[in-house]
């Protein structure tokens, strides 16, 4: 069954604790970001990466780090969480990266969301 | 600045009508469109795309309508049906920076 896949699904926590998200993907994708998604802010992208070793900043890195070692894995590195990253994070994947021009209309698959409370 | 935009918070629809459900882009280089919906504790699922050279896409009960010169985008969704009760995320694809979503909007389908 293709899918994506985090751990842990909730996750409550201290703050300056160092925490990983873990997501995996079993399509063989080549592209993977995270969101983080708050009430009244929608989804707003961390960090994404458009293949192992690629990785390049969204909309909201501070505060996070990522790493493509291998394609299927993406991990979130929480090096010293704080209050303000407590939140719901969504690891996502698709095959490619969503380019302008290519008129493939790609979708990206969406992990379960990882339930994060820094304390 | 909010480059895709759901102005509706929360829509609340009895069974059986029509949802309607709104978005509007400001960026002109995104080129298409996809709508996701959410349920509580699950992630985001693909629900229906549009690309910029159509104006209308259906896919069973569900169609989207692309006004391209009002920057504007809706999905309707007929018969709503009660499990159809989530929250539904327009995004926009083509600019820089893979997907753009908007804030979203829950929508209620009452019996």
């Amino acid at each position: 069954e293709a899918q994506v896949t985090q751990n842990p699904r909730y996750l409550i926590t201290v703050t300056g604790k160092k925490l990983t998200v873990t997501c995996s993907q079993n399509m063989n994708h080549e592209y993977m970001s995270w969101y983080r998604q708050d009430p009244g802010l929608g989804l707003r992208q961390i960090y994404y990466s458009m293949n192992v070793e690629v990785t390049d900043k969204g909309d909201v890195p501070e505060g996070y780090k990522v790493s493509r070692k291998e394609k299927r894995n993406f991990p979130l590195i929480l090096e010293s969480p704080s209050p303000n990253q407590t939140s719901l994070y969504f690891c996502a994947s698709s095959l490619s990266r969503i380019s302008r021009g290519r008129g493939v209309q790609e979708t990206q698959y969406f992990g379960p969301g990882t339930r994060l409370l820094v304390l | 600045d909010q480059q895709v935009k759901q102005n509706s918070p929360s829509l609340s629809v009895q069974e059986g009508r029509i949802s309607i459900l709104n978005c509007d882009y400001t960026n002109s280089m995104f080129d298409y469109f996809l709508w996701y919906k959410k349920y509580p504790a699950e992630g985001p699922t693909f629900l229906i795309s549009i690309s910029s050279i159509k104006d209308k896409n259906e896919d069973g009960r569900f169609t989207v309508f692309l006004n391209k010169s009002a920057k504007h985008l809706s999905l309707h969704i007929v018969p709503s049906q009660p499990g159809d009760s989530a929250v539904y995320f327009c995004a926009a694809g083509g600019g820089a920076d893979g997907l753009t979503f908007g804030k979203g909007t829950h929508l209620i389908i009452q019996p």
